[in-house]
């Protein structure tokens, strides 16, 4: 089990549907993050928050769309998804982000939720 | 932007054989470099490296940084099955991921 709990664990959603995913962690971070992660490979940056404030978007399609409503929780929304969209999302959290305080934050990971689009 | 890389990309031994896996970067403002395995789902923390020549230790696993030279070696001894995983290196900078070293040791 890890600190950073995200639900839920399998999602199967057609190309019309609106969903989201859901992050939490009671660590006291102030930076949260999305990662997609297709088979055999690493994880992708997809979105960064620091302090509640969205700091990097590398370029994700609007269909997605994150939120994060304070500092332990971290939404997805998920919007006329495509098949190939179909991955493992992971959330994870540190310490702080570009920061002095993130000089010894590792990121701490949830299980992630597999995500399939049909 | 930062860059990541890592060798090599795939690595097949078998157990009780010592493996060294390789990060390199380019990035401003270096803080920290971090090592992850990942098995089957989340990746799990190994090493962060600030210093230069300072080695980090943990069981068979042990991991050193070099500022000039811009990189980081893994080292494990000892190899067993349950090593097999994904060894994945970030900078600490951005986050962002290399492309990893699938690891598999063999009985």
């Amino acid at each position: 089990d890890t600190e950073v709990t995200q639900t839920p664990k399998h999602l199967v959603m057609g190309m019309t549907n609106k969903k989201s995913l859901k992050c939490e962690q009671h660590m006291g971070h102030r930076a949260m993050y999305w990662y997609k992660q297709k088979a055999k490979k690493p994880p992708e940056l997809m979105f960064v928050y620091s302090y509640e404030k969205l700091s990097i978007n590398e370029s994700v399609p609007s269909r997605f769309s994150p939120e994060c409503p304070n500092s332990s929780l971290l939404n997805l929304h998920l919007h006329a998804l495509q098949p190939e969209d179909s991955a493992l999302y992971l959330c994870a959290s540190s310490q702080g982000f570009r920061a002095l305080s993130s000089y010894n934050s590792p990121l701490h990971f949830g299980n992630g939720t597999r995500l399939t689009v049909t | 932007e930062d860059k990541v890389v890592q060798s090599p990309l795939s690595l097949v031994v078998h157990e009780g054989d010592t493996v060294t896996l390789n990060c390199s970067y380019e990035v401003t403002n270096f803080r920290s470099l971090l090592w992850y395995k990942q098995e089957k789902k989340a990746p799990t923390f190994l090493f962060m490296l600030t210093s230069s020549g300072i080695e980090k230790k943990s069981g068979r696993l042990s991991s050193i940084l070099d500022k000039k030279e811009l990189f980081s070696i893994l080292n494990i001894t000892a190899t067993q099955t349950g090593d097999s995983a994904i060894y994945l290196c970030a900078v600490n900078n951005d986050m962002r991921f290399g492309a990893g070293t699938r690891l598999t040791v063999k009985p």
